[in-house]
């Protein structure tokens, strides 16, 4: 069974700080990993994808990737108090398959 | 920016009663997806859609389910006799290729009484 987790949270940080968001998944065949930003009663917003082991940077956002570990991560520099929301990951295994494994997600609060 | 768009925001049904959500992806995309997402738990993926077929679907998207694409801009998701536990966000999503990025719409809440 595919599984996708995330620490729930809530990670605090304070205005200005990085904040990290881990994830790990269950299936080694897994391809491609995204990570969504969901605020309360919203739809989830796609932030940033990645497809290949290493980091991927999109202004203050970075995604890492490590396969071996089965590990993926969210780094948010220069959290700001609207970067707080709940981030889901989302895992695809690839293959003939092309739907999301979400995690719970994590809830990220940014004091000002 | 092109996106997903999703009619009603709010639905509220009697349980027996079948809702048809509607969905509009985005208009060069040609993978659709319906997930849903109860109170608190996880995003769950319910069916895909491809080609004017159903290319994968999960344990929950049983016979009380349906998907159309009826014309060449709206898909649905129809649920013929909706229960209680069938009350949550459901959430259309679209992409331009297969394991590309997914884009959601803004979601149906669904409750049922």
């Amino acid at each position: 069974q595919k599984e996708v987790e995330q620490n729930s949270g809530p990670l605090s940080v304070p205005e200005g700080a990085i904040a990290s968001l881990n994830c790990t998944y269950s299936d080694r065949v897994s391809q491609s990993f995204f990570w969504y930003r969901q605020y309360s009663g919203k739809s989830p917003e796609l932030i940033m994808s990645i497809y290949s082991n290493g980091d991927k940077e999109d202004g203050r956002f970075t995604a890492q990737l490590n396969k071996a570990s089965q590990y993926v991560s969210l780094l948010i520099r220069d959290s700001q108090p609207s970067d707080s929301a709940t981030y889901l990951c989302a895992v695809n295994i690839g293959g003939g398959s092309d739907t999301l494994t979400f995690g719970k997600g994590t809830m990220l609060l940014v004091s000002p | 920016e092109p996106e997903v768009t999703q009619t009603p925001s709010h639905q509220v049904t009697q349980m027996g009663q079948e809702v048809i959500l509607r969905c509009v992806p985005i208009s060069n995309h040609l993978y659709f997806y319906w997930y849903r997402q109860i109170l608190g738990q996880k995003v769950e993926f319910l069916v895909s859609f491809y080609n004017n077929e159903i290319s994968e679907k999960s344990e929950i998207f049983d016979d009380q389910f349906s998907v159309e694409r009826p014309d060449g801009s709206n898909f649905t998701l129809k649920i013929r006799s909706t229960k209680l536990e069938d009350s949550a966000m459901y959430f259309c999503a679209s992409s331009s290729g297969s394991h590309n990025e997914q884009f959601f719409g803004p979601g149906t809440r669904l409750t049922v009484l």
